[in-house]
């Protein structure tokens, strides 16, 4: 059975540092791994999707990477802002052909003072 | 030109009421999915409907029934509700089965149900 683990649950940095959030799952057969972001009261919205054949996928400031074979992601975020602050979660989907839907994280819950 | 919406957004009852969460999504999608996020913040998928046909039904006490009238639209109905059932469920719209490695899953607005 999937299981994803998020660290840390909750961190609070300056505006301006970069950061990284750390993503584990235990079983490496996956179709993908995604970050998503949520913001309170609000829903999921896709930052980046990295398939299992890829290494790393970069959308402006983020940058997501995967060792598929360590069952590991990083999000990286450079120079960050205020605006930043929310709940960024990881989940994969797995090869098991009985589970299409998404196992996720619990999350990280990120604060960036301005 | 909401792309996945769910209604209403929040929900207050009692215990042992029936109560329905509506979801409707326009992006032509062909699968649909509901999920519950705890008071953990863990999001847990509960069911999923490809054309209308049920393909993942977890481990979810009978009292919730999913009902798909077509591809758009995946309704929970959820009866005797009890106080345990309280969380943010949120429905999701994917093009397809998911099975392609590069396809992603869009997530309605969420509803927050609260059971006295």
């Amino acid at each position: 059975k999937q299981e994803v683990t998020q660290i840390p649950a909750a961190l609070s940095v300056p505006e301006g540092e970069n950061l990284v959030l750390n993503c584990s799952f235990t079983d490496s057969a996956i179709y993908n791994l995604q970050w998503f972001r949520q913001d309170p009261g609000k829903g999921l919205t896709s930052l980046l999707l990295i398939q299992s054949s890829q290494r790393e996928q970069t959308s402006g400031r983020l940058n997501a990477s995967l060792d598929k074979s360590s069952g590991r992601s990083t999000l990286y975020i450079a120079a960050s802002q205020p605006g930043d602050s929310a709940t960024y979660l990881c989940a994969v989907k797995s090869l098991d052909t009985g589970r299409r839907a998404l196992t996720f994280g619990s999350g990280t819950r990120l604060q960036v003072q301005p | 030109d909401t792309a996945v919406s769910q209604t209403p957004k929040y929900l207050v009852t009692q215990m042992g009421n029936d109560k329905s969460i509506k979801c409707e999504q326009n992006l032509g999608h062909d699968t649909m999915y509901w999920y519950k996020q705890d008071s953990k913040k863990f999001l847990k998928i509960m069911f999923s409907y490809n054309n209308k046909e049920l393909i993942i039904n977890e481990t979810v006490p009978n009292r919730f029934s999913p009902k798909s009238p077509d591809k758009a639209h995946l309704n929970l109905h959820i009866n005797s509700l009890e106080l345990g059932d309280s969380a943010v469920y949120f429905c999701a719209s994917s093009q397809t089965l998911g099975l392609a490695a590069r396809e992603t899953q869009y997530f309605g607005p969420g509803t927050r149900l609260l059971v006295l």
